[in-house]
């Protein structure tokens, strides 16, 4: 059984950078067929998909986030990581990992997480 | 950011049937796979639908998926009270000028 469990801290200052690192179990981040993906949801709002990782080190960011994100993998630990620069009150949300699918079926594509992790609040507050 | 729009609330009472909405464009669920997820409050969301129409293990067949143009619905039949939940649809969107992956706005489904 796969599982995946965020870890890093619940309290960031503005203008910060935010941390989280997901840990991956009874699963290797280095198999070919996945996208270790991060997605964050508001408190009280919807889902926001910020990016992903193969685990070649290739990404795709949210446009939105891209000039503040950088998601990274560490092979040897099993582990995938978040960063999120100049951080403001926007950014406090649940910060869900996730492993991610493709499945491409002549010019249709399907992209969907089938494991995800419990989630963590990340607060930015002075 | 949501460029997949949903209602904001459905309900209905235990054994009815409840169908939800997901609105897209050419370039998201016209063109691609549109996927569904079940939250329960204070957890992290679950795959419900995959593929349009396609249900994962373990799924009861009372919930199911389909997709006619940029458009798409869930449908929960034979309602009960472990459904109410919120319900979000999401599809790859081929637009250079947004995310790649979008979520819906979001439905929060009441069983009354």
């Amino acid at each position: 059984q796969v599982q995946l469990q965020e870890s890093g801290p619940g309290l960031v200052k503005p203008s910060e950078t935010l941390s989280l690192t997901c840990t991956v179990s009874g699963g290797s981040v280095s198999s070919g067929s996945y996208y270790w993906s991060w997605i964050r949801q508001p408190p009280g709002k919807g889902l926001e998909w910020i990016g992903y990782i193969y685990y070649s080190g290739s990404t795709n960011y949210n446009p939105s986030l891209k000039s503040r994100v950088t998601i990274s993998v560490d092979t040897s630990k099993n582990q995938f990581s978040l960063k999120l620069s100049s951080v403001t009150a926007a950014d406090t949300a649940v910060y869900y990992c996730a492993r991610g699918l493709f499945t491409i079926f002549g010019v249709v594509r399907g992209y969907y997480f089938d494991y995800w992790g419990q989630g963590t609040l990340v607060t930015v507050s002075s | 950011q949501s460029v997949l729009t949903q209602p904001p609330s459905a309900s209905g009472t235990p054994g009815q049937r409840v169908t939800i909405s997901c609105s897209g464009s050419s370039s998201n669920i016209g063109s691609n796979y549109v996927y569904w997820y079940q939250q329960l409050p204070g957890t992290a969301p679950k795959l419900l639908i995959y593929r349009n129409n396609q249900r994962p293990s373990g799924v009861p067949d009372r919930f199911s998926g389909s997709k006619s143009g940029t458009s798409a619905s869930l449908a929960i039949s034979g309602l009960r009270s472990e459904d109410e939940a919120d319900y979000y649809c999401a599809a790859w969107d081929d637009s250079l000028s947004g995310p790649p992956y979008v979520f819906g706005t979001g439905t929060k489904v009441t069983v009354l």
